[in-house]
């Protein structure tokens, strides 16, 4: 079974600071990880997400997350962060040979607090 | 920019009573999913669904639940009697072929009282 762990309930970041959020997960075959994001009474936005190749990933918003496979982690990072940033950050992931039907298995989320 | 839209926004329901949430998937796309998300706990996955067939399903997605691709463009999921521990946020998704992230609608928020 796969599964994400997203160890922070809350991230608080002072704005122009970097920011990181944390995402491991296990998959018994190759991972395809991903991040979306949840604005309040909205639906989850994709913001990237990592097949193959380089193992940093640049994705929406200046976001970008690099993979780890020795540390099974997908951390999302971003250089200098916004208020607008201020949101419910969810780490995915779903096992490469199980193809389009699969579902995925998401964290259980990340709050960011960028604070002016 | 396409998007996955969802109605009603909002569904207010009695326990025991049958409701259907209505997706629209973007139109290119060939996969089909349901997620739910319990006020303040993950998105979990409920169905997969294509070719006008379920796909995978999870262990939440039970008897009371079905789902239909009724016509071209419209993507329901049917819940036959609702409970109250069914009150939760949906969301819909869909995937194009060949891609691999998927893009989720807005949701329908579900209260069964």
């Amino acid at each position: 079974a796969q599964s994400v762990a997203q160890p922070e309930d809350q991230v608080n970041v002072a704005e122009g600071n970097p920011l990181t959020v944390k995402c491991t997960y296990s998959v018994s075959g190759n991972p395809y990880l991903f991040w979306y994001v949840q604005y309040p009474n909205r639906g989850l936005q994709f913001l990237l997400k990592y097949i193959t190749g380089d193992n940093l990933v640049k994705g929406s918003y200046g976001f970008e997350a690099e993979f780890n496979k020795s540390q099974t982690s997908f951390h999302l990072k971003k250089p200098s962060a916004l208020v607008s940033d201020s949101a419910l950050y969810f780490c995915a992931v779903r096992d490469e040979r199980r193809g389009g039907a699969d579902g995925l298995t998401f964290g259980k989320g990340t709050h960011l607090i960028i604070q002016p | 920019e396409p998007e996955v839209t969802q109605t009603p926004s909002h569904q207010v329901t009695q326990m025991g009573q049958e409701v259907i949430l209505r997706c629209v998937p973007i139109s290119n796309h060939l996969y089909f999913y349901w997620y739910r998300q319990i006020l303040g706990q993950k998105v979990e996955f409920l169905v997969s669904f294509y070719n006008n067939e379920i796909s995978e399903k999870s262990e939440i997605f039970d008897d009371q639940f079905s789902v239909e691709r009724p016509d071209g463009s419209n993507f329901t999921l049917k819940i036959r009697s609702t409970k109250l521990e069914d009150s939760a946020m949906y969301f819909c998704a869909s995937l194009q072929q060949g891609a691999s992230e998927q893009y989720f609608g807005p949701g329908t928020r579900l209260t069964v009282t």
